[in-house]
């Protein structure tokens, strides 16, 4: 079954750029779409953005200004930069794949990788 | 965007006991809602999609309903495992939106 990790730097400066990747192992990242979500300690969950395999994206517009997405289909990999970060960034980061069933439309976020805390502290 | 209410917040329960939880979103979304349950220091894990699909592998005490802008999630006898969290997600339009989640806890 399809498995997701995300690694990245734990702790950032204030406006530094956070850089996360999520490796993709048991299935092609190829025909799909893949979503970074993220959730502050003790809160609740944003949806960040999502690119496609080809490369393209849409974000959500609370961020869109600072944030970047890229994909590597050679090493199954997708990556998220934030750019200028600051307290209100520290947050759990999940990286999930947004599946889509093309006839009706549906789409929801399965499976998600287990997450990491990334702090940012002076 | 859409915002999503759920209600109860949290909730107190007995093992055994029906279980159903509300999500409200702001605008008609037909059947784009999804359901997720989370653990802590868990990643969320989807239950229902499209409103009232159960996600293979998902026991049949979980079920969905709803469409347009009233949603429920459904857990008929409620069992140990499932204290958790259950957030609630619209996929109908960008930025995708979560409910603000329902803690659900041992009575």
């Amino acid at each position: 079954q399809v498995q997701l990790q995300e690694s990245g730097p734990g702790l950032l400066k204030p406006s530094e750029t956070l850089s996360l990747t999520c490796t993709v192992s048991g299935g092609s990242i190829s025909s799909y779409y893949w979503g970074w979500i993220r959730q502050p300690p003790g809160k609740g969950l944003e949806w960040i953005g999502y690119i496609y395999y080809s490369g393209s994206t849409s974000y959500n517009p609370s961020l869109k200004s600072r944030v970047t997405t890229s994909v590597d289909t050679s090493k199954n990999q997708f990556s998220l930069k934030l750019s200028s970060v600051t307290a209100a960034d520290t947050a759990v980061y999940y990286c999930a794949r947004h599946s889509y069933d093309s006839k009706s439309g549906y789409n929801w976020f399965d499976p998600w990788g287990q997450g990491t805390l990334v702090t940012v502290s002076s | 965007d859409i915002q999503m209410t759920q209600s109860p917040s949290s909730l107190s329960a007995s093992v055994g006991d029906r279980v159903t939880i509300t999500c409200r979103a702001s605008q008609s979304m037909t059947s784009y809602l999804n359901w997720y349950q989370q653990k802590p220091g868990k990643a969320p894990k989807l239950l229902i999609y499209a409103a009232s699909s159960l996600q293979s592998g998902v026991p049949s005490r979980f079920s969905g309903g709803g469409s347009g802008t009233d949603f429920t999630l459904t857990i008929s006898s409620l069992q140990p495992e499932d204290f958790a969290t259950y957030y609630c997600q619209q996929s109908y339009s960008t930025p995708r939106t979560f409910g603000q989640g329902t803690k659900v806890e041992i009575k």
